[in-house]
């Protein structure tokens, strides 16, 4: 099925752990991204990956670094997770930028205690 | 920082009514976008429309768009239950790179 993918659906994380969310899709897009979204502030850019060995940053970049080895998957890592990333994550592609229509996928909720 | 507000935040009707949901932002844009988001889901792509449009028809959503105040809005008409959800309108962070969203507005319908 096409579509993109995103693992685990959810975690309680202890601060200070590292922690990598997965995001692979089959639809052979060029870019892909990463979003947080809390309550009362919508949705905002984590970092984003124009094409496969390219990423770039966001609105909130601090605390997260991303690789982008091969066009399907684009992880997130948190090196050393905060209370304050406790989010619900959303990895998201389109075919080439941002003038394109955005897939979304299911979204992570992480809980950093 | 936000580029679409979208106003109002929460919006309340009736099954059958139409719903009007309206989006400001500051910079010039190529293209706006809306999309809507289910309870606990992820978003999903209503409908783009281009700078040089004015308006644009999907089913039951009427987008409109009026770039010299920099504004649009999505109406629904003959709204259901089923469009219960959160409306997010975004346009390019910057030319080729990313969407940036407002914080949207949550639609409840009930019957």
């Amino acid at each position: 099925i096409a579509g993109i993918t995103q693992a685990p659906t959810s975690q309680i994380l202890a601060a200070g752990r590292r922690m990598t969310l997965r995001c692979t899709q089959d639809m052979r897009h060029n870019a892909m991204y990463w979003y947080r979204q809390d309550l009362g502030l919508g949705l905002r850019l984590i970092h984003y990956s124009n094409t496969a060995g390219t990423t770039g940053k966001g609105e909130v970049p601090d605390g997260y670094s991303v690789s982008r080895a091969n066009t399907d998957d684009f992880p997130l890592t948190l090196a050393s997770a905060v209370p304050s990333q406790t989010s619900v994550y959303f990895c998201a592609s389109s075919e080439q930028g941002s003038y394109n229509e955005q897939f979304f996928g299911p979204g992570t909720r992480l809980t950093v205690l | 920082s936000q580029q679409g507000e979208e106003d109002p935040q929460a919006l309340s009707i009736q099954e059958g009514e139409n719903a009007t949901m309206n989006c400001s932002y500051k910079t010039s844009i190529n293209n706006l976008q809306w999309y809507r988001q289910n309870s606990g889901r992820g978003l999903v792509h209503l409908i783009l429309i281009r700078s040089n449009e004015r308006e644009k028809h999907s089913g039951r959503l009427r987008v409109t768009l009026d770039t010299s105040k920099k504004s649009s809005s999505l109406l629904i008409t003959a709204s259901r239950a089923a469009d219960t959800a959160s409306y997010f309108c975004a346009t390019e962070r910057q030319a080729g790179t990313a969407l940036i969203f407002g914080k949207g507005t949550t639609l409840s319908v009930s019957s």
